[in-house]
């Protein structure tokens, strides 16, 4: 079956912190992986990973993907009170075009 | 404004009694989708749309129906809604160019009593 994990569920840190956000998948032929940042509204794309090793930066994010592992992981450096939202991690699988979601991180960045 | 609009944005229903859940897109994509979020659970996905006229089956979607008359529009319709489908609901569209990334429309919070 199919399916993407995400630890850890829940992170609390302070500003200027460095958080690493995991996500581990089990997809069957698998295409990309995608990282969403949600606030208190819809999801706003961040990266999307379709090979191995090859890190996405923007700012102070920073994603990279182990394809031999089956993971991804999300950096984020410098954390500022505005990072606080729920990352979500999702996978396409090869041969079809459904998406499949992690139940998401959810980051509290405090002052 | 490129948007993926969504009504209405809160419902509070009676278990059976039908309804619709609009949603629209203006950057002429052709991959429309559902989703809900469920506390815990991430984002499932419903249905998915890769043209008009073309739908099929995501993770979850026993209760619910879909159509796809018109590019823009992709309906999502509860015939007969219980109270296990109180959530919160997502449309997202992408282009037909691989649908990488999504945007999502502001979401539908649904109460079933």
């Amino acid at each position: 079956e199919d399916k993407v994990v995400q630890s850890p569920l829940s992170l609390v840190v302070h500003e200027g912190d460095t958080v690493t956000l995991n996500c581990s998948y089990e997809v069957t032929n698998f295409r990309s992986l995608l990282w969403y940042k949600q606030e208190k509204k819809a999801p706003t794309f961040l990266f999307m990973l379709t090979s191995s090793g090859i890190e996405k930066k923007s700012g102070r994010l920073s994603s990279i993907l182990d394809k031999k592992e089956l993971f991804s992981i999300l950096n984020i450096t410098a954390t500022q009170t505005g990072d606080s939202a729920i990352y979500l991690c999702a996978v396409r699988p090869d041969n079809f075009n459904k998406f499949y979601f992690g139940s998401g991180t959810k980051l509290n960045v405090k002052p | 404004e490129a948007q993926v609009t969504q009504n209405p944005r809160y419902l509070i229903t009676v278990t059976g009694k039908k309804l619709t859940v609009t949603c629209s897109q203006n950057m002429n994509h052709e991959y429309m989708s559902w989703y809900r979020q469920d506390p815990g659970l991430g984002l499932r996905q419903i249905y998915y749309s890769m043209n008009v006229e073309v739908t099929d089956k995501g993770d979850v979607p026993e209760g619910y129906k879909v159509s796809r008359k018109e590019k823009r529009n992709f309906p999502l319709i509860l015939e007969s809604p219980s109270p296990n489908q109180t959530s919160l609901y997502f449309c997202a569209s992408s282009s037909g160019q691989g649908p990488y990334e999504q945007y999502f429309g502001p979401g539908t919070r649904l109460t079933v009593t």
